[in-house]
């Protein structure tokens, strides 16, 4: 399986200020097609999880343009450019290149 | 717009058998995509369980292949969900999810774009 590793485990943000999150895989993510079937997804309190990008910088329906992914291989960042009140909630990687689909252990953004 | 909802019974005893059913309404099952299940432990990360394609091809999990069973209904648009020999440990909220494929020949899924509101299920005697 491929492990998806995430930093930091908790993100303290200011309000209007940015927050990344890493993430890693044990492989690379490259699939033979040759796309990067990397995700990033948002967990509200309470809610279920939400899919907010897509192979590695791709923003589904409805998601505002102040998240942004970047990366490459086995090297993925998610970025917030400026975080509002909304945005805390824990963030998983995920891939879907190789089954079994594999999740990071979440990262936690939460207001200072 | 597409619509996942679970349901089941929310407390199963200890070696019995977990049957969920998951109600998609905005779109065919029979038209595309995977559909399949993920679960999260209290408060802990995600679990993928397996997926499946309308026409029958299933990925499962190997942690769980031997215990899992997931199906599709296209008559009544909805998947289900058999996990048997259950432990504490199977103790989640269970989402149904559905999966887009890289290409109408691919077996591959890109990523998971619609989750279910999630059911809680607690497993003990």
């Amino acid at each position: 399986d491929i492990v998806m590793t995430q930093t930091p485990l908790s993100s303290p943000v200011t309000l209007g200020q940015p927050a990344s999150i890493s993430c890693r895989s044990s492989q690379s993510l490259v699939h033979s097609d040759g796309n990067t079937y990397l995700s990033w997804l948002q967990q509200r309190p309470g809610q279920p999880p939400r899919l907010l990008i897509y192979k590695i910088s791709n923003r589904f329906s409805g998601v505002p343009d102040r998240f942004s992914g970047s990366g490459a291989g086995t090297d993925f960042t998610l970025k917030i450019s400026r975080v509002e009140a909304e945005d805390v909630g824990v963030y998983y990687c995920t891939q879907a290149t190789q089954f079994p689909l594999t999740f990071g252990g979440g990262t936690k953004v939460e207001i200072k | 717009q597409v619509q996942l909802q679970e349901s089941g019974p929310g407390l199963v005893k200890p070696s019995e058998t977990l049957s969920l059913t998951c109600n998609v309404s905005g779109y065919s099952i029979s038209s595309g995509y995977y559909w399949g299940w993920i679960r999260q432990p209290p408060g802990k990360g995600l679990e993928w369980i397996g997926s499946m394609y309308h026409s029958g091809s299933t990925y499962y999990n190997p942690s769980l292949k031997s215990r899992v069973t997931i199906s599709v209904d296209t008559s009544k648009n909805q998947i289900s969900l058999k996990l048997s020999s259950v432990t504490a440990a199977d103790t989640a909220v269970y989402y149904c999810a559905r999966a887009p494929k890289a290409s109408s020949t691919s077996t591959t899924v890109t990523t998971i774009d619609y989750w279910g509101q999630g059911t809680r299920v607690t497993v003990s005697s």
